[in-house]
This record gives structure tokens, sequence and C-alpha cells, in this order.
């Protein structure tokens, strides 16, 4: 069984452009959820999606999206990119009948803004 | 609000030492899970364990081990006999058992441990 993918695997991009990075999740998997990985925060929630319904939210500002498709494939968008978007981007993907699944994670993309 | 603490920054050992993880969690939900995640050099966090707080029973798979104790709010994880291939961060992590908790993991910093032959 093939495990999330997530694309692009490295992505550089200037301050004030846009990005939108990729993940698959694992087949049969519904629920998607995002998280920024930095040195400094560390791991954070960004949100999470099940049916294409964005279910749960974390603390961040708008210009963070996402959405799910009715494949379950999900993308996230960030616009007006500041130096300190710069990150390790992960995605994950469960089952999510409930709250507290284990989550499956990929292998990020690494998003560096200059 | 939640809050998980990983107080070990780094750890190094040589290979065949036990060295134990320390993660205290702090929440006021009454049912929660915790988690054990590896995350090695190439990104992906790894699933090791969960473990609901009803369950306070202790657990070992291999050389992996887990000592849960929810009057202490600790849930620490012990490697036996570390390999170099053990080297990686260890995070744990705390979520709200069911509820609106879909997909949220609260994360502790991470402990980096380096395994040297």
């Amino acid at each position: 069984k093939a495990g999330v993918t997530q694309t692009p695997r490295y992505l550089i991009k200037t301050r004030g452009q846009q990005v939108t990075l990729s993940c698959s999740p694992i087949s049969g998997h519904r629920s998607v959820s995002w998280y920024q990985q930095t040195p400094g925060q560390g791991l954070q929630f960004l949100f999470e999606y099940f049916s294409e319904t964005q279910r749960n939210k974390g603390n961040f500002p708008g210009r963070f999206s996402g959405r799910q498709f009715s494949n379950s494939r999900s993308e996230m968008n960030v616009s007006t990119l500041e130096l300190g978007d710069s990150a390790l981007y992960l995605c994950a993907s469960s089952l999510a009948s409930f709250g507290g699944e284990k989550l499956f994670f990929g292998s990020g993309t690494q998003l560096s803004v200059l | 609000a939640q809050k998980v603490t990983q107080a070990q920054t780094e750890i190094s050992v040589v290979e065949k030492e036990d060295v134990t993880l320390d993660c205290v969690y702090e929440t006021r939900d009454t049912t929660y899970y915790l988690f054990w995640y590896k995350q090695p050099p190439s990104g992906e966090l790894v699933f090791l364990i969960r473990r609901n707080s009803f369950d306070e029973q202790n657990e070992i798979s291999g050389r992996y081990s887990w000592n849960f104790q929810k009057s202490t709010s600790s849930f620490n994880f012990t490697i036996t006999a570390s390999q170099v291939v053990d080297s990686a961060v260890y995070f744990c992590a705390l979520t709200q058992a069911g509820g609106t908790s879909y997909g949220k993991l609260t994360f502790g910093q991470g402990t980096i441990l380096t395994v040297h032959p």
C-alpha cells in the first residue's frame, strides 16, 4: 500500500509570491491534515479536511488555505509569502472516523522563501 | 490548552546503551491519546505508539517500551540496546479523544537522539 505522497519535495519562492503544495493520502483514507515544522516553533497544526470539508483549523493567518478534492487528495496554498513561511510542510492522512486516530505522514515539502 | 514538554533537547549515546526519552503533558481533557513519533533524516514522521488515557498498562514492543503514568502526566519511551539506526528526532504528542480534535496533535519540541557506533 502506497504511503502519503507530497509534491514537490523542495520549493524555492520569493517574498510576495504564492505557492501550492499537494498531498495524496493513503488509499482509503478520507482525512488529510497539514502541519508546519520550523526549528523555532516546532510542529504546528494548520488544518484538517474530511470529505472536502474543513473540520478543524489551527491558529494561522488567512494567507494559509487548503482544499480537498473528491478523491481525498488535498492542496495547501500560501499567498503573499513571507520569509517566516520557510518551513517543512507535512501532510498526514488517516481514516479519521474520530478524533485521536493515528496519523500517517508524508516526507514533506521543504519550502524556502527568499 | 494542551501542552507537551520534552525537556531533553539532545541525547547522545553509544550503541547498545539503553536510553529513555522523557515526555510530560498537560491537558484538561478527561480522555485523550498520547503518541510517540520518530522523524528520521528523510523527514516523514513515523508512528511508533498510541496510548489512550484509560490504559495505563505499560507496553513493550521489541527493543521499545513505554511507561505511561497518569499520576505524573508522563509518557516516557525507552529504547533498549540502542542501535545506530535509532538515530532520529523523537516526538511525543497529545490529542483529545473524540470531540473535535480531528487531525490535530499537539507535539513536544522533540528530542534529537544520536547513537554512536
